[in-house]
């Protein structure tokens, strides 16, 4: 499974857009690009998939570059609710059952 | 209702004790697992099973027994916990296939501590 890294922690306003940004080098040609966001004492819940360009739904835009090495989640208009971790995943999920989480980007938005 | 249930939500118990949790899923997935967030708030996989069968067992102590009576239900049981097994554990289910995202839908988390 390709490894991740992202930084580990990030600090924004409300109202601001956030672009937390992800390399896996080693992604694999099967390989989908998936995030989570987990709040404090919940378990960490889906936002956005991506294989290649752009996807974008109600929560967030997901950016991947013609090389797929890397990859750009983007919150717009961060409110005190989306303080959170955010994951950045690398794997063939549509087809497999190993789903590796990595360390997260803690976000914290202030007032 | 809740999509992935565990219970119970929190568990303190003695060094050396047996304890379980379960765990149950409404969404009619195929695939089940046991995760492990400890106190520097890693998430680790443990157990992956595909309808009833284990797939993934990511070398964890042998004390720690997963069960699947169903495809809706994967309980884990642990024998003579440790201090080290103090942490929140995260049941999860998903629908891997093509098609589909994999998606994992999570409990809540059950937060064990050992004293």
């Amino acid at each position: 499974l390709a490894k991740t890294t992202q930084p580990i922690s990030m600090d924004s306003y409300e109202g601001q857009e956030v672009n937390i940004t992800c390399s896996h080098n080693n992604i694999a040609t099967n390989d989908y690009i998936t995030w989570y966001q987990q709040f404090p004492s919940q378990g960490p819940r889906f936002i956005i998939q991506g294989y290649k360009t752009k996807v974008t739904n109600e929560v967030a835009s997901l950016f991947i570059p013609a090389d797929r090495k890397s990859s750009t989640l983007s919150l717009p208009r961060v409110s005190l609710s989306d303080t959170a971790v955010y994951y950045c995943l690398v794997g063939d999920y549509p087809g497999g059952f190993k789903t590796i989480f990595g360390a997260g980007t803690r976000l914290f938005v202030k007032a | 209702d809740t999509a992935v249930s565990q219970t119970p939500k929190y568990l303190v118990t003695q060094m050396g004790n047996d304890k379980s949790i379960k765990c149950e899923q409404n969404l009619g997935h195929d695939t089940m697992y046991w995760y492990k967030q400890d106190s520097k708030k890693f998430l680790k996989i443990m157990f992956s099973y595909n309808n009833k069968e284990l797939i993934i067992n990511e070398t964890v102590p042998n004390r720690f027994s997963p069960k699947s009576p169903d495809k809706a239900h994967l309980n884990l049981h642990i024998n003579s916990l440790e201090l080290g097994d103090s942490a929140v554990y995260f049941c999860a289910s998903s629908q891997p296939g093509q098609g589909n995202t994999g998606e994992l839908f999570f409990g809540e988390g059950s937060r064990l501590t050992v004293l």
